[in-house]
């Protein structure tokens, strides 16, 4: 079975600081995919970027990045000077790949809420 | 515009009365899914269908059915919904092929209130 874990429930910030979300899964699978998405207070989920499990590259995105380890299960992301429109709700998930295929089936974490204060 | 549409966006209804909601993608994906959202639970997976005619339970399928007969929709039905149905939900969609992602896109959510 997969699993996804995001402990931090809720994280308040000042602009301009900058935030770690922490996420860790488990599976057994070798060859898996994961996610990060964001949920701002619209509602609407929005894709941030994906990360293949051969792939451990860390990724820069603007102020976004985002560190894989796989020695440690964990597909942590940082947000660099936060600001305001930061504020949402983030989400990890992880999907099984088996046959060059991933099923369509996601895993989600319990999701994070950051807020990010003037 | 790419895009998955769900209707309706809220819907308030009572116990026992079947309702259905619907899912439309327009970018050809062969995968679809559902999804509820709860506080503290993240989202979960209730039914996901890998083809027209191809679906299996998720992780959360108890009082949900669900149809894929063309491949850009993929009805939620609640045929007797109960107050703990309250919740809200998502649709989504996805290539099957990794050249175009696997990511999902999702539809803007319907909000479903049980009494």
């Amino acid at each position: 079975a997969q699993k996804v874990t995001q402990a931090q429930t809720e994280i308040s910030v000042v602009e301009k600081e900058d935030v770690t979300l922490d996420c860790v899964y488990e599976t057994r699978d070798t060859t898996y995919y994961l996610f990060w998405y964001k949920q701002p207070p619209s509602g609407e989920l929005v894709f941030l970027i994906r990360r293949n499990s051969f792939d451990e590259q860390n990724e820069i995105s603007g102020r976004y990045s985002w560190n894989f380890q796989k020695s440690t299960s964990s597909f942590n992301f940082t947000i660099t000077a936060s600001q305001v429109v930061d504020s949402a709700v983030y989400f990890c998930a992880l999907s099984k790949v088996a046959g060059g295929t991933s099923y369509g089936k996601l895993t989600f974490g319990q999701g994070t809420i950051l807020t990010v204060h003037p | 515009e790419a895009q998955v549409t769900q209707n309706p966006r809220y819907l308030i209804t009572v116990t026992g009365k079947k309702l259905t909601v619907t899912c439309s993608q327009n970018m050809n994906h062969e995968y679809m899914s559902w999804y509820r959202q709860d506080p503290g639970l993240g989202l979960r997976q209730i039914y996901y269908s890998m083809n027209v005619e191809v679906t299996d339970k998720g992780d959360v399928p108890e009082g949900y059915k669900v149809s894929r007969k063309e491949k850009r929709n993929f009805p939620l039905i609640l045929e007797s919904p109960s107050p703990n149905q309250t919740s809200l939900y998502f649709c989504a969609s996805q290539s099957a092929f990794v050249k175009r992602g696997y990511e999902q896109y999702f539809g803007p959510g319907t909000r479903l209130t049980v009494t």
